[in-house]
């Protein structure tokens, strides 16, 4: 079974609208990080926001918000007035396991297209 | 502040032949990481390592060999290319800490023909 899934291959926004690209995740480990990274056309990798299993409230980054529900399971990005520039693919990630307690694997999911048009 | 590089960024390859990838990280990161990238299959984990001296198999271990020598630098090698391996190899680090994010390197777009 996937451990990480976005079931969006693509999506469109207008510019200057919110977007909410999904994640869900599947673990019994209590203590888990879940990560978004963005890869835009020129391939590079670039670390957006992280939500803690154990942290209270949803984590923010500027126009960058993860709505966290535990009990489903699911990790959002939304991202808040889109720009051009944010035309990308949107990768969801899972680390399993606290400090002393795993390697830092990040597990991925297949990614979203996200399009935002003028 | 270069953080992660990684060398070279495009190689042509044909089967049957030999290469590694260099990555060096300047963050003095216990972790590192060797993953590719297949169309519609996000990010695999190849080999990792969790220190200078180890590596352990990820996902996708077969057919490359890694080796950590010194604490900033982890090499992936592909010892008979074949064409199977033609993908986008990313090097990552991070630290120890479960909330640190893992930084990658620009990739190395490899073809096997």
């Amino acid at each position: 079974a996937q451990k990480i899934t976005q079931t969006q291959p693509g999506m469109f926004v207008q510019e200057k609208e919110a977007v909410t690209l999904d994640c869900t995740y599947d673990t019994s480990d209590p203590s888990y990080g879940l990560f978004w990274y963005k890869q835009p056309s020129s391939g590079e990798m670039i670390f957006l926001i992280y939500q803690g299993s154990y942290d209270q409230q949803n984590a923010t980054e500027g126009r960058y918000s993860l709505n966290f529900q535990k009990a489903r399971k699911s990790a959002n990005l939304v991202i808040s007035a889109s720009q051009l520039g944010d035309s990308a693919m949107y990768f969801c990630a899972m680390r399993e396991g606290g400090y002393g307690g795993s390697q830092g694997n990040l597990i991925f999911g297949k990614g979203t297209k996200l399009s935002v048009k003028p | 502040n270069a953080g992660v590089t990684q060398t070279p960024k495009f190689r042509v390859l044909k089967t049957g032949q030999s290469m590694t990838l260099l990555c060096a990280q300047d963050m003095n990161h216990e972790y590192m990481y060797w993953y590719r990238q297949d169309p519609g299959m996000g990010l695999r984990l190849i080999h990792y390592s969790v220190g200078e001296g180890t590596t352990a198999k990820g996902e996708v271990p077969d057919g490359y060999n890694v080796s950590r020598l010194k604490k900033q630098n982890f090499l992936l090698g592909l010892e008979s290319a074949a064409p199977s391996q033609t993908s986008v190899y990313f090097c990552a680090s991070s630290q120890t800490w479960s909330n640190q994010p893992q930084h990658f390197g620009d990739g190395t777009r490899l073809s096997i023909l």
